[in-house]
């Protein structure tokens, strides 16, 4: 019920390219849905997140698309670039008892090569 | 605006010993969060506080993991004994309760339990 399914794991994308990473969740009562990236050595950092209330988000060549029914939610990278390689971890968050909890998926290293 | 720090960033211990890693969250952040990323998976939520107050510790494995938060600022998790399986990157994450669900994330303390 608390699961998050993320694929792939590795995802190898020509520079310029479009990178997609998908997430699937169960539990209807999650309430936001991030993105994180992290490179090597580093914490992971919020790159782009959305409310269920919201089909699409767009931030620069980044963009979450919300499909509700489905219980699904992917990243987009348009224009892929080498600087992008890092590992996405997508998540799913609910406010439980007037706190929030997170669950991170498996994440997903991408590789984009020149 | 400072991070979160985490220090020591690595350490190398035999199993049954100790460890501690100490984490000091971004000013004013009520919210502290640890994590344990097992090489190749997402974050796993160890334990969460509010203020000095732990909201969430039902994944922490309380029978050699504890972990404090004083006077509401830093934190220490430590391990006794630690086993083989222990291995793995612990990070400490926190976030200004508010509107924002957004987690900071310091870079991480790697443990190797040999």
């Amino acid at each position: 019920q608390q699961q998050v399914k993320q694929s792939p794991q590795s995802l190898i994308v020509q520079k310029g390219g479009i990178s997609i990473i998908n997430c699937a969740y169960e539990n209807t009562a999650f309430d936001y849905f991030p993105w994180y990236q992290q490179f090597p050595g580093k914490g992971p950092a919020l790159l782009i997140a959305i409310r269920p209330d919201v089909s699409e988000k767009k931030e620069g060549r980044f963009t979450i698309s919300f499909n509700k029914s489905a219980k699904q939610f992917s990243l987009h990278i348009m224009d892929s670039q080498p600087g992008d390689s890092a590992t996405y971890f997508c998540a799913a968050s609910i406010e439980q008892g007037g706190y929030q909890k997170v669950t991170f998926g498996t994440g997903t290293k991408l590789q984009v090569i020149p | 605006e400072a991070g979160v720090a985490q220090s020591p960033r690595y350490k190398i211990i035999e199993k049954r010993q100790s460890v501690a890693f100490w984490c000091n969250p971004i000013s004013g952040h009520a919210t502290l969060y640890w994590y344990q990323q097992i090489l190749g998976q997402g974050p796993k939520l160890l334990i969460q506080f509010q203020n000095n107050g732990v909201v969430d510790d039902s994944q922490l494995p309380k029978d050699r993991f504890s972990a404090e938060r004083l006077k509401g600022v830093d934190s220490t998790l430590k391990i006794q004994p630690a086993k083989l399986e222990d291995s793995a990157v612990y990070l400490c994450a926190s976030r200004y309760v508010g509107y924002s669900y957004e987690q900071y994330f310091g870079p991480g303390t790697r443990l190797t339990v040999t």
